[in-house]
């Protein structure tokens, strides 16, 4: 059973800084791996899919690595700004009609 | 011009009622999906359907009842409503089935359920 990790919990840091969120999957047979964003009240918004076959995606100040044989992604945001500032989800497609989500991680990005 | 839109964005209502949450996608896309996010923002997968047909049912009680009249729709029915149903539920549609399956998300219906 595909079980998805995301490590910090929360995070706070000074604008202009570079950080990195982490999500861990327990099963490496995957077809790819989606980052989302998610603001209080609101939606989720994709904002990289990685394919299987990839091992990075970027968009503008984030990019996305992908090892699959580790079970890790990691997203990182450079130079961050407060509009950064939402929770941020991993979500993995094991190619059975459903994602499987990660427990988030709270950004906070102080001016 | 909404991709994923859902009714209502909000809806209080008492335990025991039945209520229904409207999901339509205007991006051609096969696949669509409920989703539950509980009090501590955990998203469970809930139902998928591909087509119009039920792919996913992950073992939500039969208290939830989906319906896709045609692959632009999925309604969620809830009957007889109980506290614990308190949550956001979201619907995502996704392309049909392909490594690049990116998720859309509609905007979330917040239940209450008092």
């Amino acid at each position: 059973k595909q079980e998805v990790t995301q490590i910090p919990a929360a995070l706070s840091v000074p604008e202009g800084e570079n950080l990195v969120l982490n999500c861990s999957f327990t099963d490496s047979a995957i077809y790819n791996l989606q980052w989302f964003r998610q603001d209080p009240g609101k939606g989720l918004t994709s904002l990289l899919l990685i394919q299987s076959s990839q091992r990075e995606q970027t968009s503008g100040r984030l990019n996305a690595s992908l090892d699959k044989s580790s079970g890790r992604s990691t997203l990182y945001i450079a130079a961050s700004q407060p509009g950064d500032s939402a929770t941020y989800l991993c979500a993995v497609d094991s190619g059975t009609y459903k994602y499987i989500f990660g427990t988030g991680t709270r950004l906070k990005v102080l001016a | 011009d909404t991709a994923v839109s859902q009714t209502p964005k909000y809806l209080v209502t008492q335990m025991g009622n039945d209520k229904s949450i409207k999901c339509e996608q205007n991006l051609g896309h096969d696949t669509m999906y409920w989703y539950k996010q509980d009090s501590k923002k955990f998203l469970k997968i809930m139902f998928s359907y591909n087509n119009k047909e039920l792919i996913i049912n992950e073992t939500v009680p039969n208290r939830f009842s989906p319906k896709s009249p045609d692959k632009a729709h999925l309604n969620l029915h809830i009957n007889s409503l109980e506290l614990g149903d308190s949550a956001v539920y979201f619907c995502a549609s996704s392309p049909q089935y392909s490594g690049a399956n990116v998720l859309t998300f509609g905007a979330g219906s917040r239940l209450t359920v008092l």
